[in-house]
């Protein structure tokens, strides 16, 4: 049963501590995408890449938000200073990027609470 | 700039009364819209995609249609199990971003 996993599920941490995520797409998935999901805001695309290089990461605050790649099995999701507002569901998702209409698939997400 | 916007916020069902969610979208050039179901503490769940206007797909109690400027996803003879938040979402021509709209939330009663 192939599906998206994400790790850690829950994260508490200290405002100003880095935070990082990681996400295995599904195997063969070339697509790999990063939401933020908030009462408020609802689910925001934060980044998303394709063939692991980044295509657009404009919904991502540059001054603290990072994601990157580092192989086609890991995507990661990196917050250094992290911030209360940063508190939410981050999920990711992948696509098989070479259907013309790429559905996404979702993990189970990664809860973080900023004290 | 575009814009995905679902109504009602929520809706509240008998069991067995049949209705609809709106989704209506704006978005230069469409490449698809997709349907997914999304349960408390999950991720979202994909159910459809919708690739041009007069469109129809069908999945149990659902069936998802698409316009040239919204879509409805019909649920009919729904039961409690079908209680969850719906969310619609577009992915514009040209890339691979994809807009969601806020969603609704549906309570189906026994």
């Amino acid at each position: 049963d192939a599906r998206v996993t994400q790790t850690p599920r829950h994260k508490v941490t200290e405002m100003g501590q880095e935070v990082t995520m990681r996400c295995q797409p599904i195997l063969g998935h070339n697509t790999v995408f990063w939401y933020r999901q908030t009462m408020m805001q609802g689910l925001e695309l934060l980044a998303y890449f394709r063939n692991r290089a980044p295509l657009d990461d404009s919904g991502m605050p540059k001054d603290r938000f990072s994601a990157e790649m580092p192989d086609a099995t890991l995507a990661t999701l990196k917050i250094q200073p992290s911030e209360p507002r940063d508190s939410a569901v981050y999920f990711c998702a992948s696509g098989d990027g070479t259907s013309n209409y790429n559905e996404q698939f979702f993990g189970p997400g990664t809860r973080l609470t900023v004290l | 700039e575009d814009q995905v916007t679902q109504s009602p916020e929520a809706l509240r069902l008998q069991e067995g009364e049949s209705s609809s969610l709106n989704c209506s979208y704006t978005v230069s050039g469409l490449r698809g819209l997709f349907w997914y179901r999304q349960d408390p503490g999950k991720g979202p769940e994909f159910l459809f995609t919708l690739y041009s206007a007069g469109e129809e797909k069908e999945k149990e109690r659902l069936k998802a249609t698409l316009t040239k400027k919204e879509s409805f996803l019909h649920i009919t003879a729904p039961k409690p199990e079908d209680s969850a938040t719906y969310l619609c979402a577009v992915r514009e021509a040209g890339g691979f971003k994809t807009i969601f709209g806020a969603g609704t939330r549906l309570f189906v009663k026994a």
